[in-house]
C-alpha cells in the first residue's frame, strides 16, 4: 500500500518570502501521479499543482514548482513570493497512474503567511 | 459547472440519530469518492464509485456506514446509528476518469457533522 508523509506540521513564514514544504512517498508502482493541495479556512480542497511520475521535468504553476526526485520518493513544493492568501493547509497526494483511482493524502502542513 | 454540491454543510445531531450526507457530482464524471477528514486520522477515503458502481468500501469503517448511488448525479453516506467519533468532516469529490488528459479530483465543500 502507497503511504505519504509529511514531517512539517506547521510552517511560518513573512509575506514575499520563500517556502519549501515537504513530502515524502512509498510505493513500488513506477507510474503514478503527485499532487498538491491547498485547504484555506473556507475547508474547499483546491488543486494546486500536478506531477506526472514518467515526466522528468519539475511542474510548475505561476509561483508554485515542485522538485520531485523519483528516486528518493520525494516531492517537494515551493511558493515563491508567498501572499497572505497562500495561508491554508497544505496536502500531498498520491495516485496511481493505473488501478483504483483514489487519492492517498499525507497529514498536511499548515502553513502561515504573515504580514 | 457548478461543481461538486454537498448538502448539508452543517449537521448536528444526537448520537444514535440516523444521518444522511447527499453529494451532487460534477456532470459528466464517472468516479465520485467519500472522503472523512479529522484531526487524528487526516483524510481518509472512505468508499468509492465507478459509473455508479461502488468499487472499494474497504475505508468504511464499520456496518453503521452505508454508501450509495443511485444514479450518475447523486450520492448518500448514511452513518445509522451516529455516534460522537463520528464527528468529522465529509468530503464528496468526482473526476472523470480520463488519465490520459485529466486526473484531477474536484471536491465539494464538505459536511461538518457533529455528533452530540
Amino acid at each position: 500500500a502507497q503511504t505519504v508523509t509529511q514531517s512539517q506540521p506547521e510552517m511560518s513564514v513573512q509575506e514575499a518570502e520563500t517556502v519549501t514544504l515537504s513530502c515524502t512517498y512509498d510505493t513500488s508502482e513506477s507510474n503514478y501521479y503527485l499532487f498538491w493541495y491547498k485547504q484555506p479556512p473556507s475547508r474547499q480542497m483546491i488543486l494546486v499543482i500536478r506531477q506526472e511520475a514518467y515526466k522528468q521535468q519539475n511542474a510548475t504553476e505561476n509561483r508554485f514548482s515542485v522538485n520531485f526526485q523519483k528516486a528518493a520518493k520525494s516531492f517537494s513544493l515551493k511558493i515563491s513570493d508567498s501572499q497572505l492568501g497562500d495561508t491554508a493547509m497544505y496536502f500531498c497526494a498520491f495516485m496511481n497512474l493505473w488501478g483504483a483511482q483514489k487519492l492517498v493524502f499525507g497529514q498536511g502542513t499548515r502553513l502561515t503567511i504573515n504580514p | 459547472d457548478a461543481g461538486v454540491i454537498q448538502s448539508p454543510r452543517h449537521e448536528v445531531t444526537e448520537m444514535g440519530q440516523e444521518v444522511t450526507l447527499r453529494c451532487k457530482p460534477i456532470s459528466g464524471h464517472d468516479y465520485l469518492f467519500w472522503y472523512r477528514q479529522t484531526m487524528m486520522r487526516g483524510l481518509e477515503l472512505l468508499i468509492y464509485f465507478n459509473n455508479n458502481v461502488p468499487i472499494d468500501d474497504s475505508g468504511m469503517p464499520e456496518d453503521r456506514f452505508s454508501a450509495k448511488m443511485p444514479n450518475a448525479s447523486f450520492s448518500t453516506l448514511k452513518i445509522q446509528p451516529s455516534e460522537p467519533r463520528d464527528s468529522a468532516v465529509y468530503f464528496c469529490a468526482s473526476s472523470s476518469g480520463d488519465r490520459a488528459s485529466n486526473t484531477e479530483a474536484f471536491f465539494g465543500q464538505g459536511t461538518r457533522l457533529t455528533v452530540v
